[in-house]
């Protein structure tokens, strides 16, 4: 079945920089990768995602990127703000279930 | 249009009692899903279902863990004798489908089960 890697597990950054996350999958069927931000307490929500067909997406100041070669696919926050703190998730599915990523928690020091 | 809708958002129970946890879909999604999350941990996959039917259990244990979706009403995520591994919190997710453009989980806000 399919297994999601994903790095760091915790990252650090100063308000304004960037931040960029990594995952890998195992599943060559896999072809829809979504992107979820969970805040504490609260349920985890679909940010943005990606399919095995595009190689990039963007909205606003979160991209990803998709290497379906190496099975590896990206976030990237740019111009980050407080209130990007989190944690985020990615996840791998092949059609029929949705396999995440342990998360990476994200703090924006103001 | 009412969100996935989880009941109850927090449930105490004693070694050996059962847990109910139900999830009502969002309006029009015939596809549920339940995931366990444990404190700083991930989303585990447990069980995939559509209406009367189980598709994928993969992901829940074999023994007190049992899941229905039954035609009418919500889908139902039972967990007999718990035990206080069982504590975690217990999200479900509805989709419209399967296939391109169905595949977006929406999630409720989780039952955080507590055993005593």
């Amino acid at each position: 079945g399919e297994n999601v890697e994903q790095h760091p597990s915790t990252l650090s950054v100063q308000e304004g920089d960037s931040a960029v996350i990594k995952c890998t999958y195992s599943d060559s069927a896999s072809n829809y990768f979504p992107w979820y931000k969970q805040e504490l307490g609260k349920r985890p929500q679909l940010i943005i995602d990606i399919r095995s067909n595009v190689g990039e997406k963007k909205d606003q100041r979160i991209a990803v990127t998709l290497n379906k070669t190496a099975k590896h696919f990206s976030l990237h926050i740019t111009e980050t703000q407080p209130e990007d703190s989190a944690v985020y998730f990615c996840a791998a599915s092949p059609g029929f279930k949705t396999i995440f990523g342990a998360g990476t928690r994200l703090f924006v020091k103001a | 249009n009412a969100g996935v809708m989880q009941n109850p958002r927090h449930l105490v129970r004693r070694r050996g009692q059962e847990a109910r946890l139900r999830c009502s879909p969002m309006k029009g999604h015939s596809h549920v899903y339940w995931y366990r999350q444990l404190p700083e941990e991930g989303l585990k996959f447990m069980v995939y279902l559509q209406k009367e039917n189980i598709i994928d259990e993969s992901g829940m244990p074999k023994e007190r863990f049992s899941a229905e979706f039954p035609k009418e009403g919500p889908s139902i995520l039972r967990i007999q004798q718990v035990v206080r591994g069982d504590s975690a919190a217990y999200f479900c997710a509805s989709s419209p489908g399967q296939g391109q453009g169905n595949e977006k989980l929406f999630f409720g806000s989780g039952t955080q089960l507590s055993v005593l």
